[in-house]
């Protein structure tokens, strides 16, 4: 199992592009998680999402939208980036109803 | 809100040396759980504490949730350089569904010494 995959590892992107970040689990998961890691701050939950069909906002979600597309894949998506997305992003699974989360390796993203 | 105080946030230690880092909430956490991240990667489960008293070890790791609830220690025994990395404490807030979100710490550097 290759338990939590992202895509891409990193990412350049200027100021106003858009792009997705990829998720996916093989582990079966109901619940998947996307986070921003910034120095000194630990990881802030930026979406998330219950079981297939359901998504919700976390604690950081302006400038952000998700899609969880099947119940293995769960993208966020940047419409326009601005400097302040500058981050290292995580996605996140778990089973129903358990506080285990299990990380995918991240993404790195320079917005410029 | 919830929230985590993790300390120290950073600890620069020689090898072979034991380790102790702490995390305390002005909120009462039902779970408590321990994450290292190495350097470059995501982060990975050490160890999960579910009982006010509970003792956990994981090799030379060993975690403890607090009596009143508001917080956990970990400690690391004859540190070796593997050890580094940034060591997370996590709970869980209110729960949405079926989903758990979690509240971490910012996290403790830790750093071995050769």
């Amino acid at each position: 199992n290759a338990g939590v995959t992202q895509t891409p590892k990193f990412q350049v992107l200027k100021t106003g592009q858009s792009m997705t970040l990829q998720c996916a689990q093989d582990m079966n998961h109901n619940s998947m998680y996307w986070y921003r890691q910034d120095p000194g701050m630990g990881l802030r939950l930026i979406y998330y999402s219950a079981s297939e069909g359901t998504t919700d906002k976390g604690e950081v979600p302006n400038g952000y939208n998700v899609s969880r597309l099947n119940k293995r894949e769960f993208s966020l998506r940047l419409e326009s980036a601005a400097p302040s997305q500058t981050s290292v992003y995580f996605c996140a699974s778990s089973k129903w109803d358990q506080e285990t989360q299990y990380f995918g390796p991240g993404t790195r993203l320079l917005v410029l | 809100g919830q929230q985590l105080n993790q300390s120290p946030q950073s600890m620069f230690i020689q090898e072979g040396e034991d380790v102790s880092m702490n995390c305390t909430s002005s909120s009462i956490f039902n779970t408590w759980l321990w994450y290292k991240q190495d350097p470059g990667e995501g982060p990975v489960l050490l160890i999960a504490l579910y009982k006010a008293g509970e003792l956990t070890s994981n090799g030379r790791l060993t975690a403890q949730f607090g009596i009143t609830r508001k917080d956990s220690f970990l400690n690391i025994s004859a540190s070796i350089p593997s050890d580094v990395g940034i060591y997370f404490c996590a709970g869980p807030r209110v729960s949405s569904g079926s989903a758990r979100q979690l509240t971490f710490g910012s996290g403790t550097q830790l750093t071995v010494l050769p």
